[in-house]
């Protein structure tokens, strides 16, 4: 139980470009999704937390312009990285909250190239 | 927030038992500690979590003592496998209330044979 899938696993997009990132809790309702950039060899930064029928939290420093943010079921988050330049290379992973618990489940990751 | 500080790097010969401390000397009252595992280019496994005491599972124990402002991750007889990036994580409660979490810079661990 408590899976978490991401779609692609990897992508390469021309600068310029929008690309979609899909988060699936595929045995369980989440209503809270998180996203995650992680840079070779650092620790995971958190970018956004995705609540299901509202607005996406923003941390500080992340462009939600750039990284829009869609939760529109308890099944489903997307990451869209708008106008993408090589400098947004990175892995994002996300996770899935179970609703009334703290543990995280998280994504296998897609691995997101710029060219 | 509470912050973490873990050993940057750790290295073990197969078959021995693995301690990994975290340090969380601002943790609050209803934090929990959590430990996930990640290997290159995947997402973070749940390993272990814990209030107090002794938490023991199928892979992993965890000990913390009474004032909780530091946790140890044990994993017994490590396998090659077992080569893998731990975070120790503290937040949140199950109150159901979020409190986001940070990761903190993880301890890599390499097993040789």
């Amino acid at each position: 139980g408590a899976v978490v899938s991401q779609h692609p696993s990897r992508v390469i997009c021309k600068s310029g470009t929008s690309v979609k990132i899909e988060c699936r809790s595929l045995d369980f309702q989440a209503t809270t999704m998180f996203w995650y950039r992680q840079f070779p060899k650092q620790s995971l930064m958190l970018m956004a937390t995705s609540n299901e029928g509202s607005k996406a939290t923003y941390e500080q420093g992340v462009e939600k312009d750039k990284f829009l943010i869609n939760h529109a079921s308890l099944t489903l988050s997307t990451l869209t990285v708008t106008s993408a330049h090589p400098e947004d290379s990175s892995f994002y992973i996300c996770s899935a909250r179970v609703s009334g618990a703290y543990e995280q489940y998280f994504g296998p990751g897609t691995r997101l190239t710029v060219t | 927030l509470a912050k973490t500080t873990q050993p940057i790097s750790m290295d073990s010969y197969e078959g021995q038992e693995v301690n990994i401390t975290c340090s969380h000397n601002n943790i609050a009252t209803n934090d929990y500690i959590t430990w996930y595992q990640q290997f290159p280019s995947q997402g973070p496994r749940f390993i272990i979590q814990g209030y107090k005491t002794k938490v023991t599972n199928e892979v992993a124990s965890l000990f913390i003592p009474a004032d909780r402002k530091s946790s140890t991750l044990s994993l017994p007889r490590v396998s090659l496998s077992d080569t893998a990036v731990y975070y120790c994580l503290v937040g949140g409660g199950f109150s159901g209330g979020y409190q986001k979490v940070t990761f903190g810079t993880g301890t890599k661990l390499q097993v040789i044979p």
